[in-house]
């Protein structure tokens, strides 16, 4: 069964302390993984496709990458609008045209 | 501004009543999507258009129905067959469905009371 897990469901850090978020995922085949930001109560905001292992994206604090198994998402010298809770998906190969395989997110809290 | 509108913001109902949430895209995107989003839980796909007057029923399709007469349209009525229709309800839009990234909605937040 296509699987997606983010960890860890929470994050803490204080302004200005990095650290990685994570997303594995179990597919036959991988189309593309997506990451997405979403704030309380709006819509998930897109942020990144990957597409390959070794593949990279990057935006202003964020950078995404790509493995065979799993995706991080970096988050360099993060300020506290960068608190959020980040989604991530996947699309299999020779999976429904429609559907996205989300995981549950990480809450990411950066206190300044 | 190309994007995509969702109305009501809030919407309340009565259990029995049938109620319709509004999807709009000025993106020109062919596909349309929706989903729910439950605490603690992956956003899960409600049903799916890929074109005008077709779509087709994602993981958790039973007690809606939707509709696709127009390009940037895709409302989506909640029956009163949903058991639990409490959430918050997302549309979304992709160029094509299955290759490339979706857009999101701001939401509507249904509240059965």
């Amino acid at each position: 069964e296509d699987q997606v897990t983010q960890s860890p469901e929470a994050l803490r850090l204080q302004e200005g302390e990095s650290s990685s978020l994570n997303c594995s995922y179990t597919v036959s085949g991988l189309r593309g993984l997506f990451w997405y930001r979403q704030d309380p109560g709006k819509g998930p905001e897109f942020l990144f496709t990957l597409y390959s292992a070794g593949e990279e994206k990057e935006k202003e604090r964020l950078k995404a990458t790509l493995t065979k198994k799993e995706s991080f998402l970096h988050i360099t010298a993060p300020k506290p609008e960068d608190s959020a809770t980040y989604l991530c998906a996947v699309q299999a190969v020779g999976g429904s045209q429609g559907n996205l395989i989300f995981g549950k997110g990480t809450k990411l809290s950066v206190k300044p | 501004d190309g994007g995509i509108t969702q109305s009501p913001k809030y919407l309340f109902r009565k259990e029995g009543q049938n109620v319709t949430l509004s999807c709009e895209q000025n993106l020109n995107h062919d596909a349309m999507y929706w989903y729910r989003q439950d605490p603690g839980q992956g956003l899960r796909l409600i049903y799916y258009s890929q074109i005008v007057n077709d779509f087709q029923k994602g993981d958790i399709a039973e007690g809606y129905s939707v509709s696709r007469e127009k390009k940037e349209s895709f409302p989506l009525t909640v029956t009163s067959a949903q058991k639990n229709p409490t959430a918050f309800y997302l549309c979304a839009s992709s160029m094509r469905a299955g290759y490339n990234e979706q857009f999101f909605g701001p939401g509507t937040r249904l509240t059965v009371l």
